[in-house]
């Protein structure tokens, strides 16, 4: 069973400018989140997608979106990066059959805005 | 809401030893709890889950968690360290506020895990 596939794994930008990161979950699971991580702020939730739907989000600005296709890949897109934005941006997957179905996660895309 | 504190940021150990992480919650209802690792340059992997079938969970690698309600904790142990078990590890709680919660996790700050030979 493949796992969950985040493109690219490494990224740089310049500020001001906009990124686009891919999820592919694994096979058969509905349900995708984005997480940030950094140094300082350790591991935040950013949204939740479930069937297309964004489901919960996070305390994070409108810069930070993103969407569900109906084969469940998902997308999320920053606008206008700042250097704050540089991160480990990590997707997650799970069938969230119940509240402790697990959640597996990509390896993550790294951000560098300079 | 929920929340995780992890009740330190580095704990050092010798290989062979016993391990202990720290990790207290604070949930408005029955807590789904997570212990996820996070080997460097690598992704979250699950190590272990409380599912409210047994306050005492096993997990991968010898690891084991014990849910105690009457302090909320959720302690991560393991009777002796090995040399790959230095990593990064995250408490974890899950959103139960009903269904569509769920797929919200609220982390830890982590606490990272030296093994010294």
């Amino acid at each position: 069973k493949a796992g969950v596939t985040q493109t690219p794994r490494y990224l740089i930008k310049t500020r001001g400018q906009q990124v686009t990161l891919s999820c592919s979950p694994i096979s058969g699971h509905r349900s995708v989140s984005w997480y940030q991580q950094t140094p300082g702020q350790g591991l935040q939730f950013l949204f939740e997608y479930f069937s297309e739907t964004q489901r919960n989000k996070g305390n994070f600005p409108g810069r930070f979106s993103g969407r569900q296709f109906s084969n469940s890949r998902s997308e999320m897109n920053v606008s206008t990066l700042e250097l704050g934005d540089s991160a480990l941006y990590l997707c997650a997957s799970s069938s969230l059959l119940t509240g402790n179905t697990e959640a597996f996660f990509g390896q993550g895309t790294r951000l560098t805005v300079v | 809401a929920q929340s995780v504190t992890q009740l330190d940021s580095h704990v050092s150990v010798s290989e062979g030893t016993p391990v202990l992480l720290r990790c207290n919650y604070s949930s408005s209802y029955s807590p789904s709890l997570f212990w996820y690792v996070q080997h460097p340059n690598k992704g979250l992997q699950l190590l272990l889950k409380y599912t409210s079938a047994a306050t005492l969970v096993k997990g991968i690698n010898g690891f084991e968690a014990e849910f105690k309600k009457s302090e909320t904790s959720f302690h991560l142990t393991k009777p002796s360290a090995h040399m790959s078990d230095a990593a990064e590890y995250f408490c974890v709680v899950s959103g139960n506020a009903g269904g569509t919660s769920y797929g919200k996790l609220t982390f830890g700050q982590g606490t990272i895990l030296t093994v010294h030979p």
